[in-house]
């Protein structure tokens, strides 16, 4: 079984409705990353936690939000959905004082 | 954290060496090198991360200049399979919310 999973893999949804896309995780860390990626563009952090009901913002928070409420599920919810915010959105963990972040597979949105 | 630039794309002969560079010239002290790949649109995959020695692991070798600002990333035998996006990223430990993910270097591995 993967170590990061990320539910669903695939979304199509209108503009405006609210969506939240899941990430659990078995390897046991504190820390775990949601990204979002363009098409022919690197991964930009949309929020990021440390641990339990840690939340912090990232580089393009605005329009997501996100919660924490086990170590192992980091969930991300666009509250009301926009064309703009169609992209591939990746999931990350890492444990502790350590970069080596380990990706999900992604989930390809898509927002009409 | 320091900004970083690669070239936008590489071509590197199946079974030799592919030697990925990365200027970071504005790095400071305490900062570390990582590179990461991305093969097609799976999820990034940590290679090998560096401060200022050079570091090997079983998939790569990281070399680093002696007043740090360029790295190269080494891997010593390309095969088809290490056709991907490899991206240089430099940030403080454990700083993790400054993890910035370039357009970074398409490296083809022709056979």
């Amino acid at each position: 079984d993967a170590d990061v999973t990320q539910t669903p893999r695939n979304r199509i949804t209108k503009t405006g409705k609210r969506i939240m896309l899941e990430c659990s995780q078995t390897k046991g860390h504190d820390r775990m990353y949601w990204y979002r990626q363009d098409p022919g563009l690197g991964l930009r952090l949309i929020y990021y936690s440390f641990d339990v009901k840690d939340i912090n913002k990232g580089e393009i928070s605005d329009g997501y939000s996100v919660s924490r409420q086990a170590q192992a599920k980091f969930s991300l919810s666009l509250e009301s959905a926009i064309p703009n915010q169609t992209a591939l959105y990746f999931c990350a963990t890492s444990r502790g004082f350590n970069n080596e972040q380990f990706f999900g597979p992604g989930t390809r949105l898509t927002v009409l | 954290d320091a900004k970083t630039t690669q070239p936008t794309s590489m071509d590197c002969a199946e079974g030799r060496a592919a030697n990925l560079p990365c200027n970071h010239s504005t790095i400071s002290g305490n900062e570390y090198v990582y590179w990461y790949r991305q093969i097609h649109s799976q999820g990034p995959q940590y290679i090998i991360h560096g401060l200022k020695n050079n570091e090997t692991n079983e998939m790569a070798s990281l070399i680093i200049t002696e007043d740090r600002k360029s790295s190269t990333l080494i891997l010593p035998h390309a095969t088809l399979r290490d056709t991907a996006v490899y991206y240089c990223i430099v940030s403080h430990l454990p700083y993790g919310q400054n993890f910035v993910f370039g357009p970074g270097t398409r490296l083809s591995v022709l056979p």
